[in-house]
């Protein structure tokens, strides 16, 4: 069982502060990594995703990935009211195909 | 617009009958997924195909059934053998490597 694991919050920032959102995978074959914001009753949508080492960065948020850490972050600037969602991290391995493994999500709440 | 259409939204069943929920996909994608989600939990892979006609087992497979006679459609039928059945079931899709694309979501209840 390839695991996944994020901190299950609730994570809770005031209105214009960073959020930083961590996971940890056990795979170190793991290629691929995700970043996805699931709002409540609804289907996870992407925010970012990051290949290699290092950071990138998409408007507010960054991804930051170290695989030798087996590591990866998500930091969301200037957080707003509407970032409120839980926050999943996935990661795929190559086996039979392309393989998504999902942690448990971070429930994050931005007070205004 | 291409995208993945999951139906219904919403469905009710009594314990006991099967039910199969729908999930096409017009993005020309290879790979198609289908996840359940429990309150309060991450996603658990049920069952996958890389191709048309062919399927792989997830970790949670027991009590379900899916086919993939067609590369747009990924059905999954959950069956009176499932013990807990009621969730929440997202189909998605990929190619190659690219990131996941999810349907919206079939919210399953069984009483």
């Amino acid at each position: 069982q390839k695991e996944v694991e994020q901190n299950s919050g609730p994570l809770s920032v005031p209105e214009g502060a960073i959020a930083s959102l961590n996971c940890t995978y056990s795979d170190r074959g793991s290629q691929s990594f995700f970043w996805y914001r699931q709002y409540s009753g609804k289907s996870p949508e992407l925010i970012m995703f990051i290949y290699s080492n290092g950071d990138k960065e998409d408007g507010r948020f960054t991804a930051q990935l170290n695989k030798a850490s087996q590591y990866v972050s998500l930091l969301i600037r200037d957080s707003q009211p509407s970032d409120s969602a839980t926050y999943l991290c996935a990661v795929s391995t190559w086996v039979t195909g392309n393989q998504f493994y999902f942690g448990t999500g971070t429930s994050l709440t931005v007070i205004p | 617009d291409g995208g993945i259409t999951q139906s219904p939204k919403y469905l009710f069943r009594k314990e006991g009958q099967n039910v199969t929920l729908s999930c096409e996909q017009n993005l020309n994608h290879d790979a198609m997924y289908w996840y359940r989600q429990d309150p309060g939990q991450g996603l658990r892979l049920i069952y996958y195909s890389q191709i048309v006609n062919d399927f792989q087992k997830g970790d949670i497979a027991e009590g379900y059934s899916v086919s993939r006679e067609k590369k747009e459609s990924f059905p999954l039928t959950v069956t009176s053998a499932q013990k807990n059945p009621t969730a929440f079931y997202l189909c998605a899709s990929s190619i190659a490597s690219s990131p996941l694309h999810f349907g919206n979501g079939t919210r399953l209840t069984v009483t």
